[in-house]
């Protein structure tokens, strides 16, 4: 299994509403990762777990809260979003911890694209 | 801030030819270099990863690398228009601790 598996591909929701965006994958990779990427513009990092652990936040709002179940689920939690929060979320992960060998050949999941109403 | 540039485009490219794709970043001390494939719609694809300088080829991919000139390029031979996508350049800063630096894609366009 090479594949980062992500769900829902599509979801849209109110301004008031909760959600989860779930990813999941089966390659043994220990490092997983949350990006967000607007229209025509690079990936942005969000978020990086590493050996289950949140190594990164780069500086997101609380409104998004980010889950590492275990190594191979990450979810992200939705909670008043804004409609400039309407986006690609994409998943990824890689096969060694952040800064060692192999880290950051990412492997990235289909993407849960994003629109708040 | 370490950035990382690249050309927007879009860069046309008649079927059959080399495209010539290009990225510059700023940071001297930058270690491991990607380039990733985007098709509209879809999430990024590794293309080709490089370390050291010189050149390294996959099929009809070829990527160069330049620490001294903080350069680094990819060359598609034979091009078809299937290649025609967005490729976002990506960087490891120096110390690898901050995960990637995307460039903002050069979107080719293959020309049947």
């Amino acid at each position: 299994d090479t594949e980062v598996t992500q769900t829902p591909k599509h979801l849209v929701m109110g301004m008031t509403n909760k959600k989860s965006l779930k990813c999941e994958q089966h390659m043994g990779h220990r490092a997983m990762y949350w990006y967000k990427q607007k229209a025509k513009k690079p990936p942005e990092l969000m978020f990086v777990y590493s050996y289950e652990k949140l190594s990164i936040n780069e500086s997101v709002p609380s409104r998004f809260s980010p889950e590492c179940p275990n190594s191979s689920l990450l979810n992200l939690h939705l909670h008043a979003l804004q409609p400039e929060d309407s986006a690609l979320y994409l998943c990824a992960s890689s096969q060694a911890y952040l800064g060692g060998l192999g880290a950051n050949v990412l492997t990235f999941g289909a993407g849960s694209r994003l629109t708040v109403l | 801030q370490k950035e990382v540039e690249q050309n927007s485009g879009p860069l046309s490219v008649p079927e059959g030819a080399i495209a010539s794709l290009n990225c510059t970043y700023s940071d001297r001390g930058s270690q491991s270099f990607f380039w990733y494939r985007q098709y509209s719609g879809k999430s990024p694809e590794l293309i080709m990863s490089i370390y050291s300088n010189g050149d390294k080829e996959d099929g009809r991919f070829t990527a160069q690398l330049n620490k001294a000139s903080q350069y680094v390029s990819l060359l598609i031979r034979d091009s078809q228009p299937s290649d025609s996508a967005t490729y976002l350049c990506a960087v490891v800063p120096g110390g690898g601790a901050d995960g990637l630096t995307f460039g903002k894609g050069t979107h080719l366009i293959i020309q049947p």
